[in-house]
């Protein structure tokens, strides 16, 4: 199956700075990522939509100057949390569709872990 | 967006069979079934995928009936390490692409 990869796995950082974590597709091209978040013993939850050479969308809710979304190639998408704060602390996963045999799926990147101190 | 409803839980036994029923009763026409698997602290793996009838891979089964509104991931023998959360998704893909939305996933736990 495709392979999603995300870096870095883990994320420490002091309130007020920004982090930014990459999602690459690493055998496939990806028009579109997705971007999840997730807290502990809860569903993931769509945060936005990622576009390649667009604009993202992002889900009711997420504030879009908060969470910045840059889909710069086919095969890499950038989720920066910007002067993030404790309560941005979750578990970061994106997805990108590609190939499982002739069938388009979604796959999904191994996630990062985000504490914000 | 096609809704689905899972059993949050569910308890089995080392070499039984599993069987997880996922109701989506808005599935749309061109949407696909999908089943994910998560262990803690990694993202979600992708099992299998059907859109009718049955299908089968080298790890479980899908069962889909005709009316498809509903579908059942089979695991057969399960072993301790199947124990995760299992999530059944419905969506489309392609050009027409819909948005994923994750139900609240089935908390499987396998016993020695």
């Amino acid at each position: 199956g495709a392979v999603v990869s995300q870096h870095p796995s883990r994320v420490i950082c002091k309130s007020g700075t920004s982090v930014k974590i990459e999602c690459r597709s690493l055998d496939f091209q990806a028009t579109t990522m997705f971007w999840y978040r997730q807290f502990p013993k809860k569903s993931l939850m769509l945060m936005a939509t990622s576009n390649e050479g667009s604009k993202a969308t992002y889900e009711q809710g997420v504030e879009k100057d908060k969470f910045l979304i840059n889909h710069a190639s086919l095969t890499l998408s950038t989720l920066t949390v910007t002067s993030a704060h404790p309560e941005d602390s979750s578990f970061y996963i994106c997805s990108a569709r590609g190939l499982q045999g002739r069938q388009e799926t979604q796959y999904f990147g191994p996630g990062t872990r985000l504490l914000v101190l | 967006l096609a809704k689905t409803t899972q059993p949050i839980s569910m308890d089995s036994y080392e070499g039984q069979e599993v069987n997880i029923t996922c109701s989506h009763n808005n599935i749309a026409t061109n949407d696909y079934i999908t089943w994910y698997q998560q262990f803690p602290s990694q993202g979600p793996r992708f099992i299998i995928q059907g859109y009718k009838t049955k299908v089968t891979n080298e790890v479980a089964s899908l069962f889909i009936p005709a009316d498809r509104k509903s579908s059942t991931l089979s695991l057969p023998r399960v072993s301790l390490s199947d124990t995760a959360v299992y999530y059944c998704l419905v969506g489309t893909w392609g050009s027409s692409a819909s948005k994923i939305i994750f139900g609240s996933g089935t908390r499987l736990s396998i016993r020695p």
